[in-house]
């Protein structure tokens, strides 16, 4: 069966970095990309961007160019974001999930979360 | 503020129909594929509706999707207690060139 499994969460104080994994299985990694979307407190769901786990061509969100990279490892089938230059309202949980395209919205699999904290 | 507008929320009693709405624009609902996603409280979103009205396997069929023009709508029919949840549309944008998302409509289940 198809699993995303993410790193744990992570308290990082402001201007720091974070980087979250995201452990693919039951499915061949190269076959699909890899969305992450965040979403903040009591908030919606916002799109951050998209890496092809087949060559890691990447999309990232307009609002994120410049702070966020999107990398894959396929010899271990995971997917990693980093994002730089921490401020508190990036304070969200972290999702993953299996995008079947890259100019789409359509992801099918989704991992657990991971709640990043940026605080002083 | 989202790019696409659905309504804060929702409500119905076990067995009624209720439909959210999400209201786009020619670059995003009016010219690619709306999905939908259904987040439980506490839990990661889940993908219900693809490609405007398309189910994924598993998902019953008192889900439904459709689409018209620059709008997009879900319907639940027999609505059942364990489909309160927050719903989210989605959809291409092709001039931001990346995914876009409704705000969610909370659903409750009187």
């Amino acid at each position: 069966q198809v699993q995303l499994v993410q790193s744990g969460a992570e308290v990082k104080k402001p201007g720091a970095s974070v980087k979250v994994s995201c452990k693919a299985s039951g499915y061949t990694f190269t076959s699909y990309g890899i969305s992450w979307v965040r979403q903040a407190p009591g908030q919606g769901l916002e799109w951050m961007g998209w890496i092809s786990a087949y060559n890691g061509n990447t999309n990232y969100a307009q609002k994120l160019q410049g702070r966020v990279t999107m990398t894959t490892d396929t010899s271990t089938s995971t997917a990693y974001m980093e994002l730089r230059s921490l401020r508190s309202d990036d304070t969200a949980v972290y999702y993953c999930a299996r995008a079947v395209a890259v100019a789409g919205a359509e992801a099918d699999y989704w991992g657990q979360g991971t709640l990043v904290t940026v605080s002083s | 503020q989202s790019v696409l507008t659905q309504p804060p929320s929702a409500s119905g009693t076990p067995g009624q129909r209720v439909t959210i709405s999400c209201s786009g624009s020619s670059s995003n609902i009016g010219s690619n594929y709306v999905y939908w996603y259904q987040q439980l409280p506490g839990t990661a979103p889940k993908l219900l509706i693809y490609s405007n009205n398309q189910r994924p396997s598993g998902v019953p069929d008192r889900f439904s999707g459709s689409k018209s023009g620059t709008s997009a709508s879900l319907a639940i029919s027999g609505l059942r207690s364990e489909d309160e949840a927050d719903y989210y549309c989605a959809a291409w944008d092709d001039s931001l060139s990346g995914v876009v998302f409704g705000g969610g409509t909370k659903l409750t289940v009187l």
